[in-house]
Parts: structure tokens; sequence; C-alpha cells
């Protein structure tokens, strides 16, 4: 069963790039059937698309934030990570990482437990 | 940009009730429309993907309908564990982007 796991620093201060990984297990990162995400969810509120990427390494980006976002993938270790920078209190969030399921590749079927990075000096 | 509306925001309905939950989208999605249930301090739950089909191990009792600019999310008959906050999503193909409807959160009449 595929599990994502997302981990990194839960406080980061403002101006600074908030870097944030998802382990994949029960399944392979690097299978050329999926692309993998990043949304997040400021506390009470709705959920925002950040990006995501392909197998082939392509990536897609949300408008709003390409500018400060870059997302990688590491096969080596079944992870795929996301920066952002120059973060202010507004990209304070419940980060979460996903793919989506097997049999529908334009919705969000496989989600991680999610991370609250909080951005305060 | 696509954009995606939400009606009611708050819907208040009795257990054993039906619930219909409205999204709008500014423009044709044709059916790449998802809805998705949060409760609480948990990650979104995959209801309903294609607007209609019913993702593995939901509930008879959720369906959706609708297709280009206008979707909705029934709920037969309300249990308790339905009460929760409901978002829609739309994927564009190319560039391929997502976005989430604002929610619309049910709770217990």
């Amino acid at each position: 069963q595929l599990q994502l796991q997302e981990s990194g620093p839960g406080l980061v201060k403002p101006s600074e790039t908030l870097s944030l990984t998802c382990t994949v297990s029960g399944g392979s990162i690097s299978s050329s059937s999926y692309y993998w995400g990043w949304i997040r969810q400021p506390p009470g509120k709705g959920l925002e698309w950040i990006g995501s990427i392909y197998y082939s390494g392509s990536t897609y980006y949300n408008p709003s934030l390409k500018s400060r976002v870059t997302i990688s993938v590491d096969t080596s270790k079944n992870q795929f990570s996301l920066k952002l920078s120059s973060v202010t209190a507004a990209d304070t969030a419940v980060y979460y990482c996903a793919r989506p399921s097997e049999v529908d590749s334009s919705s969000w079927g496989n989600w991680g437990q999610g991370t609250l990075v909080t951005v305060s000096s | 940009e696509i954009v995606m509306t939400q009606s009611p925001a708050t819907l208040s309905v009795s257990p054993g009730e039906r619930a219909t939950l409205s999204c709008r989208a500014s423009q044709s999605v044709s059916s790449n429309l998802a809805w998705y249930q949060q409760k609480p301090g948990q990650a979104p739950r995959l209801l309903i993907y294609g607007a209609s089909t019913r993702a593995t191990g939901i509930p008879a009792r959720f369906s959706g309908s609708g297709s280009g600019t206008e979707f909705t999310l029934t709920i037969s008959s309300l249990q308790s564990e339905d009460f929760a906050v409901y978002y829609c999503q739309q994927y564009n193909n190319w560039p391929p982007e997502f976005t989430f409807g604002p929610g619309t959160k049910v709770d217990i009449k």
C-alpha cells in the first residue's frame, strides 16, 4: 500500500527558504505512470495546489507561486522535495505531499498526513 | 486561470437527511472534477473523480453529477461520520494545473 510521509522543519524564519521532503513507501517514485505533488492548507482555510513533478522530471507550478517554488525528485531515496523561497507569514500552512490514485490521474487519491510549517521570527 | 466556487459555505443538515453541495467553475472543465472530504486534523480524502465516479471504498450514499461548469455532490442520507468540509477540485490538462474550491462545511442541524 502506498504511503507518503512529509518531513522538514516546523519553523522557518521570514525571508528564508522552506524545505520539505516527502518519503514514498510501497511504490517506486520513478514509475512512469504517475506524477507527484505538493498541496498546502493555511490554518482554517482551503487547499492550494503548489506544484507537481512528473516521472520525466517535468515540473508544473501554481502560477501564483511559480517564482518561489522548486520541486525535485531523488529516485535513489524514493523521495521528492519542495523548496519555497522568500517565505512570509502567509506561507504558514499544513503542507501535504500527494499522488493520484491508480485509476485517475486528474485527482489526488493518496495523501501524506501533512506537516505544519510556521513562518515566524 | 480557472476559478472554482462552492455553495453554500455552510450547510446545516440533520442526520438521515439529504445534502446537496454545489461547485461551479469559471469556465468549462469538462468532467475533470473531483470531490474531497476533510475532517479536522486529517488529510483530505478523495470521494469522487471524473465528476461522477466514486473512489475506492466510498459508500454509495455519495454521488456526483454534472459536467462543464456546474457540478453537484449529493449525500443521500447523512451519517454522523459525514459531517466534515467538502472541497471540489478541477484539473486543467494544459498546462497541468489543479484548482480547489473554497469548501462547504456540512454541520449538524
